[in-house]
């Protein structure tokens, strides 16, 4: 167990419609990464916040947002859900932002869109 | 930018042997990290060892260890002993060293490791 919490585990939805993911960071972690692994694509940064202010941003489509909120935990809200949003989509804490941080990821939640 | 290659789409190991998943890497940073994580089939993501470019000794966890061969740009994970709960997908992931992504994480396409009894 990483300490990393995300829910729900599995989500189910049609297309057009809008999830939010939740993580909970380990205690005392100040960054979160979100990554979204799809078997055509392999794991992909979306974004990372540290300490509630938003650090980067990879290939995250303007549909996808998030927040980190004052007790560090964070949302992954997806919205106009489209087949191709199916994927499992992780996120991560760590200490600090940097080279020698080690990522501890949650379990994921599976996304499936019909 | 960072870029992550693992050559072995799969390997077989006999169970209590060791193996090695290889990890080349191509980076245009003088600082830089490498770790390496396990996906099992239930799907999360476990770290499992970390290399840093200064680190003097390679990294040992357990029964992984990182042969690094920093001329080579090379991060190979080395298992041994294996046991048959290894059996998983294995990445190899480096983190930025700066600019508008510092510390996220690209990672290789994975090797799947399957244990024999």
């Amino acid at each position: 167990d990483s300490g990393v919490t995300q829910t729900p585990k599995h989500l189910i939805t049609a297309t057009g419609q809008r999830v939010t993911l939740r993580c909970s960071p380990r205690s005392g972690d100040l960054s979160v990464y979100w990554y979204q692994q799809s078997l055509d694509q392999g794991l992909q940064f979306l974004i990372h916040y540290y300490n509630g202010e938003e650090r980067a941003k990879g290939n995250i489509l303007e549909r996808f947002s998030a927040q980190q909120f004052p007790d560090l935990h964070s949302e992954l809200n997806l919205s106009s859900l489209e087949l191709g949003d199916s994927a499992l989509y992780f996120c991560a804490s760590s200490v600090g932002e940097g080279l020698t941080y080690e990522q501890y990821f949650g379990p994921g939640t599976r996304l499936t869109v019909t | 930018a960072q870029k992550i290659t693992q050559t072995q789409p799969g390997m077989f190991v006999q169970e209590k042997e060791a193996v090695t998943l290889d990890c080349t890497y191509d980076t245009s940073d003088q600082s830089y990290g490498l770790f390496w994580y396990k996906q099992p089939s239930s799907g999360e993501m476990i770290f499992l060892i970390y290399q840093g470019s200064y680190d003097e000794q390679n990294a040992t966890e357990g029964r992984y260890s990182l042969n690094f061969q920093k001329a080579r740009k090379s991060a190979n994970l080395v298992i041994s002993a294996s046991q048959l709960g290894d059996s998983a997908m294995y990445f190899c992931a480096t983190p930025n060293a700066g600019g508008t992504s510092y510390g996220k994480l690209t990672f290789g396409q994975g090797t799947i490791l399957t244990v024999h009894p």
